[in-house]
């Protein structure tokens, strides 16, 4: 079943905007990841937050983490019209031996110029 | 880096016949794989675990037996689409773990059946 549902599906913006992206989940986790897939294309993974983190940074990615509330943003600032692709989060759940990740719905960003 | 190459990127076949995809980790041995279905413009569905040497864990719903898997190294498992019907026309993904390096995934298998 799916895991996180991420909002807003779709996010369109000018290149030198922000995007933010939410992600919300259900279930207890270790940790929390973003990834990114361009058109037809694998994913890439972007960052990582540990369940015991509140906010990390890498680049132009800002992440933040809210277990109580249980959702996850990510922030692109400055965005370029290379961002575009889809983003989705994912989270991940040990299963006995093997860890396995859970996708959230994914949120579709255009940057145009 | 942690490297997972995929094959076929794009296969078309005949409704009936059988499809084989490769998932295989070049830089590092892969233990546990993982078989993704996407549908257009919708998330990653995890269809099944792929264990080196042993069998693969499906997911709820999906047949074991339409999907076969197999992870015979430890740098190769092939997912096989066997009978295969119009309606299992999707992207399929691979991905592998690799300790310190998290989750790689292949560049996925556009499959048309026809």
């Amino acid at each position: 079943s799916q895991q996180g549902e991420e909002d807003p599906q779709a996010l369109s913006i000018q290149e030198g905007e922000n995007a933010t992206m939410n992600c919300s989940y259900k279930t207890s986790i270790n940790n929390l990841q973003w990834y990114r897939q361009n058109s037809g294309r694998g994913l890439v993974h972007l960052i990582l937050i540990r369940s015991n983190e509140r906010e990390k940074h890498s680049g132009r990615l800002r992440v933040t983490l809210d277990t109580s509330k249980k959702s996850s943003s990510l922030l692109i600032t400055a965005s370029r019209a290379a961002d575009t692709a889809s983003y989705f989060c994912a989270t991940v759940l040990n299963t006995g031996t093997a860890s396995k990740l859970t996708f959230g719905t994914g949120t579709r960003l255009q940057v145009t110029l | 880096g942690a490297v997972v190459s995929q094959h076929p990127s794009r296969v078309i076949c005949k409704s009936g016949t059988s499809v084989k995809i490769e998932c295989r980790s070049l830089d590092f041995q892969a233990t546990t794989m993982f078989w993704y279905r996407q549908f257009p413009k919708k998330s990653l569905m995890l269809m099944a675990t792929s264990n080196e040497g042993s069998k693969a864990t499906y997911e709820q719903g999906v047949e074991k037996d339409k999907f076969l898997i197999n992870h015979a190294s430890l740098t190769l498992s092939t997912l096989t689409v066997t009978s295969a019907h119009p309606e299992d026309s999707s992207f399929y993904i691979c991905s592998a773990r690799r300790f310190g390096y998290g989750y790689t995934f292949g560049s996925g298998t556009r499959l048309t059946v026809v």
